[in-house]
């Protein structure tokens, strides 16, 4: 059985300022691990994915994770954020299971970026 | 955009209408996929469909009846839904059942 737990449900930023955006996830198996952007009235895309190799993964729109297997973590960055960063982020992990992929998603952490 | 179309992007229904959503890909993908996104929960996959022939069916209430007729479409109909079923319904697809996702806009729908 794998989870993701995302702690925090909003994150209130200033424009310009850095942030992080926390993701732990616990799997009894090798795992890959996703972060998915939901901007309003739209559906999900993919941010970035860690799927084995170099643990710092960057993505689109200036943004990067790091995936830390000690801490079963893997926290969104971004060192200056834009308003248009506002949308909602999903972190998520599958793994193998019966020859087909098994995504499980996370609540979803409300980024807001204030003027 | 990414490929994916959803109709209606809005739907209102009584508890005993009938109803369907669409989904539609031209991406050339194998796999095609039914998630519910309910606030404040996660994503829930629902059905998965591989080559035309379901391969995934997550103990989903029997009032939601899918459809993959082609590769290329998928459809979600809908009969005698309860108020707890308004959500947003995202569908996606994928290369293979190993690939990643790309996902349409989502139909919101509400159950009065």
């Amino acid at each position: 059985a794998q989870s993701v737990t995302q702690l925090d449900s909003q994150v209130p930023v200033f424009e310009e300022a850095p942030v992080e955006l926390r993701c732990n996830y616990s799997s009894s198996v090798s795992v890959y691990l996703f972060w998915y952007v939901q901007y309003p009235n739209q559906g999900l895309q993919l941010l970035l994915k860690y799927l084995s190799g170099s643990t710092l993964v960057k993505g689109i729109n200036g943004f990067e994770a790091e995936f830390n297997k000690s801490q079963t973590s893997f926290h969104l960055r971004k060192p200056s954020v834009h308003i248009s960063d506002t949308a909602e982020y999903f972190c998520a992990v599958s793994g193998a299971s019966g020859g087909y992929q098994k995504v499980t998603f996370g609540t979803g952490t409300k980024l807001q970026v204030i003027p | 955009e990414t490929g994916v179309t959803q109709t209606p992007r809005h739907l209102v229904m009584g508890m005993t209408n009938k109803k369907s959503l669409k989904c539609e890909q031209h991406l050339g993908h194998n796999a095609m996929y039914w998630y519910k996104q309910s606030a404040k929960k996660p994503l829930e996959l629902m059905f998965v469909y591989s080559l035309e022939e379901r391969v995934e069916n997550n103990s989903v209430p029997s009032r939601f009846s899918p459809e993959c007729p082609n590769s290329s479409h998928l459809f979600l109909h809908l009969h005698t839904l309860q108020p707890e079923d308004s959500a947003l319904y995202l569908c996606a697809s994928s290369l293979d059942t190993n690939s990643k996702l790309f996902f349409g806009e989502g139909s919101r729908l509400t159950v009065l």
